[in-house]
Order: C-alpha cells, then structure tokens, then sequence
C-alpha cells in the first residue's frame, strides 16, 4: 500500500522567514496531494492541494511543488507568521484514500 | 452552511463499556471516512463510505469496531467493547467523489477516554 514519509518531524523558525516541508509518497498511482493545518485540539483543515496533472500551485503565502518523477512534494510557506505554528500534515490520495505523514510541528517565533 | 458534525465531542467511559461515535456529513458530500488519530500512531483511516456503502474498512482494527452508515446523512462508529487502547480523537471527515471532489472537510472530532 501507498507509505508517505514526511520531514522534518519539528521546524523552529523567525517570524518572516520561509519554511519548507518535505514528504515522500512510495505509490505512483496516487494523484492527489493535500496538505492540513492542525492547531492544538482542533481538527485537520485543508491548506492547499495539488492533482497530479500540475507541477506548482500557489495560494498567496502559501504554495506546493510536485516531481512525480522523484515520488516527492514540498509546501513552502514565505513570511511565516505567529498564527502560522501548528503541525502541518501532508497526504497522497489513491482511489479516495488519504494515507498521512506522520506530521511537522511548525514554531514561528516573533 | 454547516460543516462536519460529529457528537459527542468529549466522551469518557470504562473499559468494557459499548461507545457509539455519530458524523452527519456535509450535505451532498458522497463519501465519508472515519480516522482515528493518537499520538504514536498518527492520522489513520478505519473506514470508508461511498453512497451509504462501505468501501473499504481494512483500517478496521478489530471485530470490536463497527460502522454503519444507514442514509446520506447519519454514520455512526461503535466500539464494543471498549479498551483503554481505543483511547484517541476520532474524526470523520466528507467529501465529493471523481476528479476534482476528492477534498475532505474533516469533522470536529470525538476525544474519547477509556478508563
């Protein structure tokens, strides 16, 4: 079954400065590609997505990059703020199922 | 427009005891899943609905865990009966079907403690 690997597991940044997260999908066949914001004893909230038909995809501060080749996408989030630290989680879709990394805690400090 | 509903949203109850979990999708959403989340094992998938049909319940940790969905708009999760390892946030999330719907709008959650 598909298995996403997700890097870092904690990302301590400046308020202002830009921080990227990693994961890996090992299922060629998986198409979609969402991300989640999860504050502290909230639910999961969708960020921004990506299809498997699209290399970039940008949502003002926030954007997502796909390399089907490398089975690899990134979100990169520039002029990180406060309101930014949560734990960020990726996933890759295939027939409807999400399958999870394991999860990025985000700190922005002011 | 209202979102995800899930109830109870806090449950506490002894081991042995049966817990019944409830999700009222979106309306119009097609599918709806049920995840349990816990600290050592992440965000994991029990099982799915498409159109009131279960697709895919090999999530499912053990015969203890049920899941009906009995229209378009009720799903419930049992567990019977409970153990302290079933102790976690269980959200259900929905979303549409085919390209282009496969967003899922998670749920509130149920945090739920088996003493």
């Amino acid at each position: 079954g598909e298995n996403v690997e997700q890097h870092p597991s904690t990302l301590s940044v400046q308020e202002g400065d830009s921080a990227v997260i990693k994961c890996t999908y090992s299922d060629s066949a998986s198409n979609y590609f969402p991300w989640y914001k999860q504050e502290l004893g909230k639910r999961p909230q969708l960020i921004i997505d990506i299809r498997s038909n699209v290399g970039e995809k940008k949502d003002q501060r926030i954007a997502v990059t796909l390399n089907k080749t490398a089975k690899h996408f990134s979100l990169h989030i520039t002029e990180t703020q406060p309101e930014d630290s949560a734990v960020y989680f990726c996933a890759a879709s295939i027939f409807q199922k999400l399958v999870f990394g394991t999860g990025t805690r985000l700190l922005v400090s002011p | 427009d209202a979102g995800v509903i899930q109830s109870p949203r806090h449950e506490v109850t002894e081991m042995g005891q049966e817990v019944t979990l409830r999700c009222k999708p979106i309306s119009g959403h097609n599918s709806l899943f049920w995840y349990r989340q816990t600290m050592m094992r992440g965000l994991e998938l029990l099982i799915y609905f498409n159109n009131n049909v279960p697709i895919d319940d090999s999530g499912m940790p053990e015969d203890r865990f049920s899941a009906k969905m009995p229209n378009a708009s009720f799903s419930t999760l049992k567990i019977q009966p409970s153990e302290p390892r079933d102790s976690a946030v269980y959200f259900c999330a929905s979303g549409g079907r085919g390209i282009g719907q496969e967003t899922q709008y998670f749920g509130p959650g149920t945090r739920l403690l088996v003493l």
